[in-house]
């Protein structure tokens, strides 16, 4: 069972538009985190949200991390070929243990010049 | 430069042939992880270490065995490897609970 959803699976995108991506889930987290995956290479730590509503932003990436702490959202805009990755959401289960963290597959991103 | 270090980047062994994937990390951080990345099933943990002789097991544990003898250091050992676990490997460290892992760059381990 995959208790982390992400939508879209893939998305292909020009230069310049703006995207959103979704990390959601039944389950409550403590905390979410955001990673990109370039080919053949692990993934990078974007970002950790950790309250409820709390919004985070990294240049031209906005992380959203719903009220209930169940979803979150990573919107980013005027997309740029280096956004292209695999974005993965990671949810952890209790406070201050990111030892069972639970992983969702992934959004496939490519941004076409 | 703060990394985590994993090799070989590559490799290919024969089945039942014993290897060690090798993982290294300069931050001084308590926990460290291994994980094993595959199509349509991505991310899952193969073993866990929450500091010096302190591992546990993750999701999919059988086949490999860990130690965590130095704080810096978490060597994966496949005893005698099986085609099932030709996968892409990654190492991560992390400061403490609660905070995102820093992972290597992979080892992508095929067994014939």
């Amino acid at each position: 069972t995959q208790l982390l959803e992400q939508s879209p699976q893939f998305l292909s995108i020009q230069e310049g538009e703006n995207l959103t991506v979704y990390c959601n889930s039944s389950s409550v987290f403590s905390s979410l985190q955001w990673y990109r995956q370039e080919p053949g290479e692990g993934p990078v730590l974007l970002v950790t949200v950790v309250t409820g509503g709390e919004v985070k932003k990294l240049k031209r990436l906005t992380f959203q991390f719903g009220d209930a702490r169940k979803d979150s959202s990573l919107h980013i805009t005027a997309a740029q070929p280096g956004d292209t990755g695999l974005y993965l959401c990671a949810g952890a289960r209790e406070a201050g243990n990111n030892r069972k963290l639970i992983w969702g597959l992934g959004t496939s991103l490519a941004v076409n010049p | 430069e703060a990394q985590v270090t994993q090799n070989p980047r590559y490799l290919i062994t024969v089945t039942g042939k014993k290897l060690t994937v090798t993982c290294s990390q300069n931050m001084n951080h308590e926990y460290m992880s291994w994980y094993r990345q595959d199509p349509g099933l991505g991310l899952r943990q193969i073993y866990y270490s929450m500091n010096v002789e302190v591992t546990d097991k993750g999701d999919v544990p059988e086949g490999y065995k860990v130690s965590r003898k130095e704080k810096r250091n978490f060597p994966l050992i496949l005893e005698s490897p099986s085609p099932n676990q030709t996968s892409l490997y990654f190492c991560a460290s992390s400061l403490k609970g609660g905070y995102g892992y820093t992972f290597g760059s992979g080892t992508r381990l095929t067994v014939v």
